[in-house]
């Protein structure tokens, strides 16, 4: 089964700086990859995905998430965050087919100072 | 709008009750799935049900049992709730085919406290 790993739970920042968020996966196979944002109070919203091709994944609200399969990574970025980018973000990963599961990372609570 | 519905969206029980959570999907999914998520744990997968007639356990099943009513419909029992299950029980969906096609969608929730 897969796992996946976020790190350093908590991030404050101010706006305007640059957020990354690491994700990493532990999965022989094929995966296909996810990030959700959730705001407060409100439930689960579709970031951006990756299943192929290039591994620079755009997604809305100027997030980016780059695939780096030797690395098992799949991290998120965004060069200048904005207050209302605070929330909460998970990183997900499935196995394609035969695989419906999706396994989520624990998540990155995001506080960004005005 | 196409989506995932889920009911109630807040819940209190007392130690020993039972209840359902109802979802339903109108997109015609083959995939339905059932989350709770507690803080710094993240989503954690309860039960699933790749298809119609079938169910999975995932990694929290216990406490918890499921039934797929037809292909819109996946519920979710609580027989005799205890404080800890205590979280946000989130349901979703995902369709078949190619992987241009995998697409989760969540509903909005359903807060459920259990004293």
């Amino acid at each position: 089964a897969q796992s996946v790993s976020q790190h350093n739970h908590h991030v404050i920042l101010s706006e305007a700086a640059s957020l990354e968020l690491g994700c990493n996966y532990s999965y022989g196979g094929t995966v296909n990859l996810f990030w959700y944002v959730q705001y407060p109070g409100q439930h689960l919203q579709l970031l951006l995905k990756y299943f192929s091709g290039d591994p620079l994944v755009k997604g809305i609200k100027g997030f980016e998430a780059e695939f780096i399969k030797s690395k098992f990574s799949f991290n998120l970025r965004k060069p200048s965050v904005q207050w209302s980018d605070t929330a909460e973000y998970f990183c997900a990963v499935s196995g394609p087919y035969g695989n419906n599961r999706l396994a989520f990372g624990k998540g990155n609570q995001v506080v960004v100072i005005p | 709008n196409a989506g995932v519905t889920q009911t109630p969206k807040f819940q209190v029980l007392k130690t020993g009750q039972s209840m359902t959570l109802q979802c339903a999907q109108d997109m015609n999914h083959n995939s339905m799935y059932w989350y709770r998520q507690d803080p710094g744990m993240g989503l954690r997968l309860i039960y699933y049900s790749a298809s119609e007639g079938t169910t999975d356990k995932g990694e929290v099943p216990n406490g918890y049992n499921v039934s797929r009513l037809n292909k819109r419909e996946f519920s979710l029992r609580l027989e005799s709730a205890a404080p800890s299950q205590t979280s946000v029980y989130f349901c979703a969906s995902r369709g078949l085919g190619g992987s241009r096609n995998y697409g989760y969608t969540f509903g909005s929730g359903t807060r459920l406290t259990v004293v």
